[in-house]
Parts: C-alpha cells; structure tokens; sequence
C-alpha cells in the first residue's frame, strides 16, 4: 500500500522567508497530491492540490512542486506571515482514499 | 454552502459507556470518510464510504467500533464500550466522486472518556 512520508516534523522560520515542506510516496499509481493546514484546534483546510499531469501549481504565496519520476512533491511558502503559523499535512491518494503524513509543525516568528 | 457538520462538538464520557458521534456530509457529496487524530498516531483513516456503502473499514481498531451510513445525509461512528484510549479528535470528511478530490472536513468532534 501507499506509504507517505514528511520532513521536517517542525519549522521555525523569520516572518518574511521562505519556508519548505517535503514529502514522498510509494505508490507510483498515486496521481493526486493533496495539502492541508490545520490550525491549533480547528480542522484540517485544503489549500492547493495537484495532479499528476502538471509538475507545478502556484496560488499566490503557496506554490507545489511534484517529481513524479522521483515520487516526491514539496510544498512552498513564500514571504511567510504570523497567520501562516500550523501544522502543514501533505497526502496521496491510494486508490479511492488519501494516505497522510505526519504533518509538519509550521512557527513563523514575528 | 453549510460545509461537513458533526456532532457533537465535544464529548465527554465514562469509561465503559456508549458514544455515538454524528456527521452530515456536504449535499451532494457521495464519499464520506471517518479519520481519528491523536498526537502519538496522527491522522488515521477508521472507515469509508461510498454511495453510502462501506468501502474500506481496515482502519477500525477492533469490534467495539461500528459505522453507519443509513443514507446521503447522515453518517454515525459508534464506540461501545469506550475506554480512556479512544479519547481522540474524531473527523468526519466528504468528497463529491470516489476519488478523493478535493475532500473536505468537518469541525471535528473532541471525545474525552475518563
């Protein structure tokens, strides 16, 4: 089955950087690459997704990149805000369901 | 658009009780998924469904949990009898197709059992 794996677990960065979130999978027949923010208490929210067919899809300051040769996809965020502050889940999907990482605890200091 | 509703919203209870906890998915939406979230085990997947049959119930831990989906509109995940171990964040989610896309979760139901 489909195994998916997160780095880094926590991530402290300066308001105004960049920050990165990385994740891989096993299953090559995955073909959706959701990712979710969830703030302390609250539940996990979609942000952006992509499908296997494009390699790259930018919504304002998020950005997921996906090597599908490579089985891995990242998740990019740019000029990062206080409010951007949560754990950051990534997934795949595994046939007619999504397989999560463990999350990455996102902190953006002021 | 009402999004996924559960409820209740937190639950607190005895150990050795019944608990039932209750989701209504987004109109339209034909999948439904139950996940359960802890610190020590994350994000875990219990049971789905679609077109309100049971598709994939590994993720159950053990008989004292069932689920239900009588129809499009309301979904239950039964714990009895509970314990201290199944206090837990309990996520109910809802997808419009089989695939997974775009899948959206509700509020979350908070169980304590002491």
């Amino acid at each position: 089955g489909e195994n998916v794996e997160q780095h880094p677990s926590t991530l402290s960065v300066q308001e105004g950087d960049s920050a990165v979130i990385k994740c891989t999978y096993s299953d090559s027949a995955s073909n959706y690459f959701p990712w979710y923010k969830q703030e302390l208490g609250k539940r996990p929210q979609l942000i952006i997704d992509i499908r296997s067919n494009v390699g790259e899809k930018k919504d304002q300051r998020i950005a997921v990149t996906l090597n599908k040769t490579a089985k891995h996809f990242s998740l990019h965020i740019t000029e990062t805000q206080p409010e951007d502050s949560a754990v950051y889940f990534c997934a795949a999907d595994n046939t007619d369901k999504l397989i999560f990482g463990t999350g990455t605890r996102l902190q953006v200091f002021p | 658009d009402a999004g996924v509703i559960q409820s209740p919203r937190h639950e607190v209870t005895e150990m050795g009780q019944e608990v039932t906890l209750r989701c209504k998915p987004i109109s339209g939406h034909n999948s439904l998924f139950w996940y359960r979230q802890t610190m020590m085990r994350g994000l875990e997947l219990l049971i789905y469904f679609n077109n309100n049959v049971p598709i994939d119930d590994s993720g159950m831990p053990e008989d004292r949990f069932s689920a239900k989906m009588p129809n499009a509109s309301f979904s239950t995940l039964k714990i009895q009898p509970s314990e201290p171990r199944d206090s837990a964040v309990y996520f109910c989610a809802s997808s419009l197709n089989r695939l997974p896309m775009g899948q959206f979760f509700g509020p979350g139901t908070r169980l304590t059992v002491l």
